[in-house]
């Protein structure tokens, strides 16, 4: 079973931020979280991933609450190619995936 | 150019004819899984290797094996496949336990 709990879709303005929520209640100290997407037709895309604190880099942001319990990835500008499915998962060596978010970018 | 390489794109089979679908990469990464992607399944994890002669089962790992012997490739074969086994699959690679992966471009099988 997959360990983390996300919306199953959003819908977000384009060119507007886009904050997309990912509990992990059960998350243990070594658990790293990691969020991927995947295009329509394509393979999956890793996105960004963290330990404690928050982390950017040129796709989005990674804001982790202090207690590790939950996270939110941070889409700083939304734009149609970001029309995906997201997926938020806590890393060792099995990588569970879940349903994941289905983002809806409306033009 | 980083990446991972699958090999065919696209295969349909008949039951019971072996088959071997290919996974290379050229990161010198250590950790490479396996996936096979269902609709209203999602993603599961068929193996993974941690390195070189390493490899351990992942969540469905019934009806498939894979093979470790040199750090860059990774094949998953079905020595006996089966309708049920048609799926997208994927695979995927990681410098470390808790990096980010690399997934490759896919193979469509049907088995028929």
């Amino acid at each position: 079973d997959a360990k983390t709990t996300q919306p199953n879709s959003m819908e977000s303005n384009e060119e507007e931020p886009v904050h997309l929520p990912c509990n992990h209640s059960t998350i243990s100290g070594t658990d790293y979280i990691h969020w991927y997407r995947q295009l329509p037709s394509q393979g999956p895309e890793y996105v960004i991933h963290g330990l404690t604190s928050n982390v950017n880099n040129r796709m989005a942001s990674l804001a982790i609450a202090e207690d590790r319990k939950s996270s939110t990835l941070i889409l700083h500008r939304a734009t149609l190619r970001d029309a995906a499915v997201y997926y938020c998962i806590l890393r060792d060596d099995k990588i569970i995936f879940g349903k994941g978010t289905r983002l809806h970018i409306l033009p | 150019e980083a990446q991972v390489t699958q090999n065919p794109r696209y295969l349909i089979t008949v039951t019971g004819k072996k088959l071997t679908v290919t996974c290379s990469q050229n990161m010198n990464h250590e950790y490479m899984s396996w996936y096979r992607q269902d609709p209203g399944l999602g993603l599961r994890q068929i193996y993974y290797s941690m390195n070189v002669e390493v490899t351990d089962k992942g969540d469905v790992p019934e009806g498939y094996k894979v093979s470790r012997k040199e750090k860059r490739n990774f094949p998953l074969i079905l020595e006996s496949p089966s309708p049920n086994q048609t799926s997208l699959y994927f695979c995927a690679s990681s410098f470390s336990d808790r990096g980010g992966y690399t997934f490759g471009s896919g193979t469509r099988l049907t088995v028929v």
